[in-house]
């Protein structure tokens, strides 16, 4: 069974799209980030939710909105889409004041 | 923000050989967690450690909370245990806190 699973796995689009990317967690957890892992491998925290309140929001652009319909799932969605948002997306979760777990990630690539 | 620096940056071993990564943090943290991301993507939990030292096979992590280091041991290196290692931390004062990651070690084990 799988802690945090993410779909899709893969994402090719076009500049100027909408997509979503969906995560869900059967943990149990709190908490839930999204992460952003850019082509020099730089990981950084994009948004969390505890318990469907936004918590941190670290200076993403508001093309991009989290959107947690219960506390199992916390789905990213992407505005109008630009090259400079191909990356490696991962969601994780983790319960109050311990390690987090992070999903296998989705490979966005916008040409 | 804090920051968190990584040593070396890249290690190329023999099959067989031990190493020492480190992981150096500027702030006092309430989560310190090490990864391995293998050649497929994936981020594999090895340790949630704050503080204390933890063993799990051939890997052990040893963190010094009061200097603000982390250690990961690996020993009798598999090519398995290629891939890129990151320390990642959240800082003390509780609430959902996003990690923080170094740059990662690239370790390749050749063999």
């Amino acid at each position: 069974d799988t802690a945090v699973s993410q779909t899709p796995k893969y994402l090719v689009t076009q500049m100027g799209n909408d997509k979503s990317i969906k995560c869900e967690q059967n943990l149990g957890h709190d908490t839930m980030y999204w992460y952003k892992q850019d082509s020099k491998k730089f990981l950084k925290i994009m948004f969390s939710y505890n318990n469907k309140e936004l918590i941190i929001n670290e200076t993403v652009p508001n093309r991009f909105s989290p959107k947690s319909p219960d506390k199992a799932h916390l789905n990213l969605h992407i505005n109008s889409l630009e090259l400079g948002d191909s990356a490696v997306y991962f969601c994780a979760s983790s319960p109050a004041g311990r390690g987090q777990y992070f999903g296998p990630g989705t490979r966005l690539t916008v040409t | 923000g804090i920051q968190v620096e990584q040593s070396p940056p890249d290690l190329i071993l023999q099959e067989g050989a031990n190493s020492t990564l480190r992981c150096n943090f500027s702030d006092s943290v309430n989560n310190l967690q090490w990864f391995h991301q293998n050649p497929w993507g994936q981020l594999i939990n090895l340790f949630y450690i704050p503080s204390g030292t933890k063993q799990n096979g051939r890997l052990s992590a040893t963190t010094v909370a009061t200097e603000r280091y982390s250690l990961l041991y690996i020993s009798s290196s598999q090519t398995t245990d290629s891939g890129v290692y990151f320390c990642a931390v959240a800082i003390a004062g509780g609430g959902a806190d996003g990690l923080t990651f170094g740059k990662g070690t690239h370790l390749i084990i050749q063999p």
